[in-house]
């Protein structure tokens, strides 16, 4: 089944300890993004990855990293996670860029104390 | 700027009864325009795109240039309609083909 896989699905953790979120397609998609979901704020895009080894900002990239090792992978790294990064995470891929249709991860909910 | 509002966060009709979900938007460039629905326990899904200018499940959606407006319309809502309903924007070609920009979303209850 072509989809996009997100893990862990639900973290709690504490300000400072590094995580990664993973984000996987089994599409053969060039592009991939990150996007956080907040109330009232629709969802805003973190970083984005042309292909593999290209990444890029989105509108809101501080306190994350991302890679693009691989073509299917392409993790969100937390380094020192911070209480405001409580969010709900959404990964998506397409087959090119942003004028293709957009396939979404069932999301990760994250908090940080 | 670019930018997109949704300006209203809750929508609730009447089943039957016609449905209009605003959008607007600013962009300097040449704009692609989508509409994303996420229903209760599933993912986010386009549900269309302005240059498809087909209907979904009876939704459509024509892009105003003039009023920057992207407007999503059915004549009769279903209660399974009921969903968050999001519009978003892109640029088209070259590097601007590679952000897409969200509006804060539109919640439609569909009452039986």
């Amino acid at each position: 089944e072509a989809q996009v896989t997100q893990n862990p699905r639900y973290l709690i953790t504490v300000t400072g300890k590094k995580l990664t979120v993973t984000c996987s397609q089994n599409m053969n998609h060039e592009y991939m993004s990150w996007y956080r979901q907040d109330p009232g704020l629709g969802l805003r895009q973190i970083y984005y990855s042309m292909n593999v080894e290209v990444t890029d900002k989105g509108d809101v990239p501080e306190g994350y990293k991302v890679s693009r090792k691989e073509k299917r992978n392409f993790p969100l790294i937390l380094e020192s996670p911070s209480p405001n990064q409580t969010s709900l995470y959404f990964c998506a891929s397409s087959f090119r860029d942003t004028e293709d249709e957009q396939y979404f991860g069932p999301g990760t909910r994250l908090t940080v104390t | 700027a670019q930018r997109v509002t949704q300006p209203e966060k809750l929508l609730s009709v009447f089943k039957g009864a016609p449905v209009e979900l605003k959008c607007n938007y600013s962009y300097s460039g040449s704009p692609e325009l989508f509409w994303y629905v996420q229903y209760s326990r599933q993912r986010l899904q386009l549900l269309l795109r302005h240059i498809s200018r087909e209907s979904i499940k009876g939704f459509t959606a024509d892009l105003n240039k003039g009023e920057t407006s992207f407007h999503l319309k059915k004549p009769f809502a279903q209660e399974e309609d009921s969903a968050m309903y999001y519009c978003a924007l892109s640029g088209a070609g070259g590097d601007s083909s590679y952000k897409l920009i969200f509006g804060s979303g539109t919640r439609l209850l569909v009452r039986p």
